[in-house]
C-alpha cells in the first residue's frame, strides 16, 4: 500500500485570502498525480491530471504544480471565495488503473 | 455524475446479514472500482474490474466480493455484515489507458448495526 498523505487537514480562510496545500506520495513508480474537488453530500469531481515532472495545471483560481523527483505536488487557490469550500484530494496513480487516495483538505472559506 | 448510478442510496443492516450494492454505467468504459470512504481516511479502494470478467483485489477486500459480469455492472457483495463495514461506498470508471480521471457514483451510505 503506497501512502499518500495531505496537508493541512483542515484549513479556514476569509473571503479573498488565497491558499494552499500539499500532497506528498512516493516517488518512486509514478505514472501519474490526480486532483480532485469533493463538495459534501456529492462526488469527487476531477480538477487536474499531472503527469510529468514540472507540469503546471491551471482552471480559473485555481493552479497546481507536481514534483516528482521528491514526491509532491501543490494545489493553489487564488482569491478563496465561499463557493471554493470543499475537500480537496489528491490520488497517485502508480499505474493507469490503480489510484491511491490521501485524506484530503478540507476548505472552509467565509464570506 | 450521471453515467454511474448506484443503487441503494441508504441502507441500515443488522450485523450479519447480507446485502449486494449495485452499480451501473452507461458511458462504455472498461475499468470499473469499488472504494469505501471513512472519516479521516480518504477514499480506499475495495476492488477493481479492469475488464468484464476479471476482477483484482485492492487495499481494503477482506469481507467483500464483487462481480462483473457484464461491461455495464459492478457489483459489491458483503456477504456477513460487520460494523466495521459502516461507511459510505463509492462506485467510480474509469476510461481504458491514458491518463484520465475517475468519475464517481452517488455513493451507498451503509449503516450496519
Amino acid at each position: 500500500i503506497l501512502n499518500v498523505e495531505q496537508s493541512p487537514q483542515s484549513l479556514h480562510v476569509q473571503e479573498g485570502d488565497s491558499t494552499n496545500f500539499t500532497c506528498s506520495f512516493p516517488s518512486s513508480n509514478f505514472y501519474a498525480l490526480h486532483w480532485y474537488r469533493w463538495e459534501t453530500a456529492k462526488s469527487p469531481e476531477a480538477l487536474f491530471v499531472m503527469t510529468l515532472n514540472g507540469d503546471e495545471k491551471k482552471k480559473g483560481r485555481i493552479s497546481a504544480t507536481l514534483n516528482t523527483k521528491e514526491g509532491y505536488s501543490y494545489l493553489y487557490i487564488k482569491g478563496s471565495q465561499p463557493e471554493d469550500s470543499a475537500t480537496y484530494l489528491c490520488a497517485h496513480a502508480p499505474n493507469f488503473n490503480k489510484f491511491y487516495f490521501g485524506s484530503g483538505t478540507k476548505l472552509n472559506v467565509k464570506p | 455524475n450521471a453515467g454511474v448510478t448506484q443503487t441503494p442510496k441508504f441502507q441500515v443492516l443488522k450485523t450479519g446479514q447480507s446485502m449486494t450494492l449495485q452499480c451501473a454505467q452507461d458511458m462504455n468504459h472498461n475499468s470499473m472500482y469499488w472504494y469505501r470512504q471513512d472519516p479521516g481516511m480518504g477514499l480506499r479502494l475495495i476492488y477493481y474490474s479492469a475488464s468484464e470478467g476479471t476482477t483484482d483485489k485492492g487495499e481494503v477486500p477482506n469481507g467483500y466480493n464483487v462481480s462483473r459480469l457484464n461491461k455495464r455492472e459492478f457489483s459489491l457483495r458483503l456477504e456477513s455484515a460487520a460494523p466495521s463495514q459502516t461507511s459510505v461506498y463509492f462506485c467510480a470508471i474509469q476510461t481504458s489507458g491514458g491518463f484520465d480521471e475517475q468519475f464517481f457514483g452517488p455513493g451507498t451510505r451503509l449503516t450496519v448495526l
